[in-house]
């Protein structure tokens, strides 16, 4: 089936530090891959998405490169911020408006 | 703000009984997904509604059931509650099927039962 695994957490960082959160899926066909974030106490919100390969999704300072050669999608940022110290989600989604499947989740702290 | 509204925010209830979570879709948006998030099994994808009907089906216990209403919100139905149901529920929207529109979540409805 398709299934999303991610590194697991938590990941702990000071500022400015770089970010690589990895992200690998299992799927058949060509997946729109996307991260999610959630602060504490919130829903899921939309960070980012590639819906092919090869395309690179970007917001916020972060970017992810949708990889079918290797089956991944990992999350990076340059320089993070106490701010972006939350829980971040993989997903795939096998067919347009079809739900998500999502990782378990990468709890990220940063540190002053 | 997501434009999704789901309520309660925290429901606490006792194992047997029965309790209905409700969710407003974003204005627009046709299609509703349920999922329950738990620190074993993570975001678990439960059911979609597309427009009334229902569109997909995951990983929901026969003691589950939804439906969306003609007004497009929806409601999660819950009965004879365990302890392994404590647990966040989230509803999610999107606009429409056919599309590869983003889900647009609610803020969850936390779960306790005792």
């Amino acid at each position: 089936g398709n299934s999303v695994t991610q590194m697991e957490g938590p990941v702990t960082l000071s500022e400015e530090a770089f970010l690589t959160i990895n992200c690998t899926y299992t799927a058949t066909g060509y997946p729109s891959l996307f991260w999610y974030v959630q602060y504490p106490g919130e829903g899921l919100q939309l960070l980012l998405k590639a819906t092919k390969a090869d395309d690179k999704g970007s917001n916020k300072g972060f970017e992810a490169t949708y990889r079918k050669e290797t089956t991944s999608f990992h999350l990076e940022k340059g320089s993070v911020q106490v701010s972006d110290s939350a829980v971040y989600f993989c997903a795939l989604r096998k067919n347009s408006g079809y739900a998500l499947n999502f990782g378990k989740g990468t709890s990220l702290l940063v540190t002053p | 703000d997501s434009g999704v509204t789901q309520t309660p925010k925290h429901l606490i209830t006792a194992t047997g009984q029965r309790v209905t979570l409700r969710c407003s879709p974003r204005s627009g948006d046709l299609s509703v997904y349920w999922y329950q998030q738990s620190l074993d099994q993570g975001l678990q994808f439960l059911i979609q509604y597309y427009n009334g009907e229902e569109r997909a089906k995951g990983n929901i216990l026969e003691r589950f059931s939804a439906q969306q209403f003609p007004d497009l919100h929806s409601e999660l139905n819950l009965s004879s509650l365990e302890l392994g149901d404590s647990a966040l529920y989230f509803c999610a929207s999107s606009a429409r099927t056919g599309d590869n529109s983003p889900l647009h979540f609610g803020n969850g409805t936390r779960l306790t039962v005792t």
